[in-house]
């Protein structure tokens, strides 16, 4: 069965800091690959995804994510946060069976 | 546009009561639907989820169960509630061509 692992189960930054949050996903095969944010008191939103084609995927909100194939790995990244990017994040894999499997995702608190 | 609806919000029920979590989608035909469980520090775990009309997996043998009586409509239930039941619901659909998923507000269950 495929799984998902999230580095970091918990992540504080100041505002401004750079954001690199890890995912490593078991899959072996062609795998379409995502990142959800649920902010404080919301619903779990898209922020990007990742199907084919350039590895360095975009978002929403400055966010951008990198597949690296060799290394099973789809991390996401953020020059510099806000106070506003305080979420939780989960990293979520799709390998065709139309169910996704997420990891325990990571809560990112960033402070003013 | 597509919306979805996932009611109640929250609920409290005793141990020993029946649940009846209902989950319905607009704006789209013949969607995937599913039921998550979120419990913190452990991610998203899939509950069930439907490619067609009665048509029903589950994924965590447990003590609840799902149904899909039209193609809009999916309900979460239970005959009678544990304590280990209490969490957080999240209903979600996905297009039948594939992701992403689309999640519901959540229904923040407590088993008292």
């Amino acid at each position: 069965a495929q799984s998902v692992s999230q580095h970091n189960h918990h992540v504080i930054l100041s505002e401004a800091a750079s954001l690199e949050l890890g995912c490593n996903y078991s899959y072996g095969g062609t795998v379409n690959l995502f990142w959800y944010v649920q902010y404080p008191g919301q619903h779990l939103q898209l922020l990007l995804k990742y199907f084919s084609g350039d590895p360095l995927v975009k978002g929403i909100k400055g966010f951008e994510a990198e597949f690296i194939k060799s290394k099973f790995s789809f991390n996401l990244r953020k020059p510099s946060v806000q106070w506003s990017d305080t979420a939780e994040y989960f990293c979520a894999v799709d390998s065709g069976y139309s169910t996704l499997t997420f990891g325990k995702g990571t809560m990112l608190l960033v402070s003013p | 546009s597509q919306t979805i609806h996932q009611w109640p919000a929250t609920l409290v029920q005793p141990v020993g009561s029946p649940l009846s979590l209902e989950c319905t989608v607009e704006g789209t035909s013949n969607p995937n639907l599913y039921w998550y469980r979120q419990a913190a520090g452990r991610g998203l775990q899939l509950l069930f989820y439907s490619v067609g009309i009665g048509q029903i997996s589950s994924e965590v043998p447990q003590n609840l169960s799902a149904s899909r009586p039209q193609d809009r409509q999916f309900i979460l239930s239970s005959k009678k509630l544990l304590l280990s039941d209490s969490g957080f619901y999240l209903c979600a659909w996905m297009r039948r061509f594939g992701p992403p998923l689309h999640f519901g507000n959540g229904t923040r269950l407590t088993v008292t």
